[in-house]
């Protein structure tokens, strides 16, 4: 079973610049997790889906972030304009609903290491 | 909201040793889960450890939940074993929180 996909790997950019982050779930899949990971800290859920639609955004900083999933399968995460206080590894996770890790197949994507300068 | 802490911050061990991590949380709990970041980032799931005592080859997990903690049991380390373990804890309705981890290093 293919594992949950991240790309870019790295990305480093400079502060005021936009970015943006892809996801593609574990198939058949229906929830999807994107997570900040600041260096020393566990990670933050940033936003959740559940389908297409979104089922808890309480911890996104909506004035400069902003996430989709069309279609309901892939995701994409983008940071417009980018802040030094951006830079951590943006993780991505799936489950196959909402609910514990194991039981429903919950799996980390490798993560996007993102440096702004 | 619920917090979560761990202790140690950090560790190092010598290949052989035993350790225990533990993770304490504020409030009841519905899922505890243990994970192992690797030195490469990918977090890899240990245990789904809500309550009672459950072994995996060298490791084991037990919680408490009546206490509000659990402990994370390594014996015999590895080299391989180094990286970072977080407890994450969910409450009904609520999503995930992660503890701020221990960083385990293994030296050979």
């Amino acid at each position: 079973e293919a594992g949950v996909a991240q790309s870019p790997r790295y990305k480093i950019i400079e502060k005021r610049q936009s970015v943006a982050f892809w996801c593609n779930p574990i198939s058949g899949h229906a929830t999807l997790y994107w997570y900040q990971q600041i260096l020393g800290q566990g990670p933050k859920l940033l936003i959740q889906f559940q389908n297409n639609g979104v089922v808890d955004d309480s911890q996104l900083p909506k004035d400069r972030f902003s996430a989709e999933r069309l279609k309901g399968v892939d995701s994409t995460l983008k940071i417009q304009p980018a802040k030094l206080e951006d830079s951590a590894v943006y993780l991505c996770a799936s489950s196959l609903e909402r609910g514990t890790f194991i039981r429903d197949g919950y799996t980390f994507g490798s993560g996007t290491r993102l440096t702004v300068v | 909201g619920i917090q979560v802490e761990q202790s140690p911050p950090d560790l190092i061990l010598q290949e052989g040793a035993n350790s225990t991590l533990r993770c304490n949380f504020s409030d009841s709990v519905n899922n505890l889960q243990w994970f192992h970041q690797n030195p490469w980032g990918q977090l890899i799931n240990l245990f789904y450890i809500p309550s009672g005592t459950k072994q995996n080859g060298r490791l084991s997990a037990t919680t408490v939940a009546t206490e509000r903690y659990s402990l994370l049991y390594i014996s015999s380390s590895q080299t391989t074993d180094s990286g970072v373990y977080f407890c994450a804890v969910d409450r009904w309705g609520q999503n995930f929180v992660f503890g701020p981890g221990t960083r385990l290093s293994v030296l050979p």
